[in-house]
């Protein structure tokens, strides 16, 4: 198993620019998520999935669009990026919510000039 | 909602030394508790969890955590850290809906 995989690794925006962070796992997983990692912020929630179609805001949804149409893929969307969204990205996934382990991949790290 | 606090920001240590890391939360409800660890270049990893049973619980690489739900606390220790344990760990509370909240994070650095 890959896992839960990200791409890119590492992105360049300038403001106003659009993108989409792709996440992938092939576990099998219904809870996917997406966290923003942030100096002495740790991660925060961005938005979630508890299966296919299904979407909901985390913490710091703003600036973020999310979509599920496969269990297999979460991507996230920003649609006129800002340099406060220059961070890392971590997608995660999970069997449930709750008590079960997440999974995460190994991030994106994307900037906004 | 729930928010989590861990206390130190860097801890420093030398090799052999035993190691507590804090983290308290602010939930009074039930709650699954969990240390996740991120090494250098690398993503993050369960260290360990808990969410019912034994307030101890052990983890991989040596490491045990201890849930006091009277202090709201759910401290990390390691006996003797070696210089691999260098890395970030990070507390991560969630009270059993989908939300996961994580503290800010404290990094070690463990001397040779």
């Amino acid at each position: 198993n890959a896992g839960v995989t990200q791409t890119p690794k590492f992105q360049v925006l300038k403001t106003g620019q659009s993108m989409t962070l792709q996440c992938a796992q092939d576990m099998n997983h219904e809870y996917m998520s997406w966290y923003r990692q942030d100096p002495g912020m740790g991660l925060r929630l961005i938005h979630y999935s508890v299966g296919a179609g299904i979407t909901d805001q985390g913490e710091v949804p703003n600036g973020y669009n999310v979509s599920r149409s496969t269990t297999e893929d979460f991507p996230l969307r920003l649609l006129s990026a800002a340099p406060s969204q220059t961070s890392v990205y971590f997608c995660a996934s999970s069997f449930g919510r709750g008590s079960y382990e997440q999974y995460f991949g190994p991030g994106t790290r994307l900037t906004v000039t | 909602a729930q928010s989590v606090s861990q206390h130190n920001h860097h801890v420093i240590l030398s090799e052999a030394a035993s190691l507590e890391l804090g983290c308290n939360y602010s939930y009074g409800g039930t709650v699954n508790l969990f240390w996740y660890v991120q090494y250098p270049g690398q993503h993050l990893q369960l260290l360990l969890k808990y969410f019912s049973g034994d307030p101890l619980v052990k983890g991989i690489k040596g490491f045990e955590a201890e849930f006091i739900k009277s202090k709201f606390s759910f401290n990390l220790r390691k006996p003797s850290v070696q210089w691999s344990d260098t890395a970030e760990y990070f507390c991560a509370v969630n009270a059993g809906n989908n939300d996961m909240r994580f503290g800010a994070g404290t990094r070690l650095t463990v001397k040779p």
